[in-house]
């Protein structure tokens, strides 16, 4: 059974574009959600996604958007880059308890 | 808020050492604690302790959850250079998981 798959792995881009990042969970895994990491915060939440719907949204601005799709699959989008946004953006799956399965993240650096 | 607080920080032991790492929490509606694994990118999952399971174990490593202090230790026993990582507990609350800032474990051979 395939892990969680994120792409793209590295990222490079300037202060004032935007990104979008892409999670595809474990098959038959309907909830995604999406942790921001840096070395000063640790592993901060971000939003949960369950059959195309947000439950749950952490405390970031609103330039973090997210969406899921009919299969499941997860984007999250980060406009008007700013330098703090810099970080390991990880995406995680479960298949409805409480654990979850990490990808193995898309590392932003904005410049 | 949820809160997560791990200890120590960082820590470096040598091979054949044993680890014991802590973790304390204050969360409402308590139903699970979770540690995990992470070398590199993707944080794996070790183990999950819930209100009717206090103890888990699995090769060298085991955790213990105490409900009424509030808290659960991560043991490593015979420690291996493979053991170098970070360590990170978490729980569960309204479809999220709360950190812990992680202990950095550095295995010296």
């Amino acid at each position: 059974k395939a892990g969680v798959t994120q792409t793209p792995r590295y990222l490079i881009k300037t202060r004032g574009q935007q990104v979008t990042l892409s999670c595809s969970p474990i098959s038959g895994h309907r909830s995604v959600s999406w942790y921001q990491q840096t070395p000063g915060q640790g592993l901060q939440f971000l939003f949960e996604y369950f059959s195309e719907t947000q439950r749950n949204k952490g405390n970031f601005p609103g330039r973090f958007s997210g969406r899921q799709f009919s299969n499941s699959r997860s984007e999250m989008n980060v406009s008007t880059l700013e330098l703090g946004d810099s970080a390991l953006y990880l995406c995680a799956s479960s298949g409805g308890g409480e654990k979850l399965f990490f990808g193995s993240g898309t590392q932003l650096s904005v410049l | 808020e949820d809160k997560v607080v791990q200890s120590p920080l960082s820590l470096v032991v040598h091979e054949g050492d044993t680890v014991t790492l802590n973790c304390s929490y204050e969360v409402t509606n308590f139903r699970s604690l979770l540690w995990y694994k992470q070398e590199k990118k993707a944080p794996t999952f070790l183990f999950m302790l819930t209100s009717s399971g206090i103890e888990k174990k699995s090769g060298r490593l085991s955790s213990i959850l105490d409900k009424k202090e509030l808290f659960s230790i991560l043991n490593i026993t015979a420690t291996q250079t493979g053991d170098s990582a970070v360590y990170l507990c978490a729980v569960p609350n309204d479809y999220k998981l709360s950190f812990g800032a992680g202990t950095t474990v550095t295995v010296r051979a």
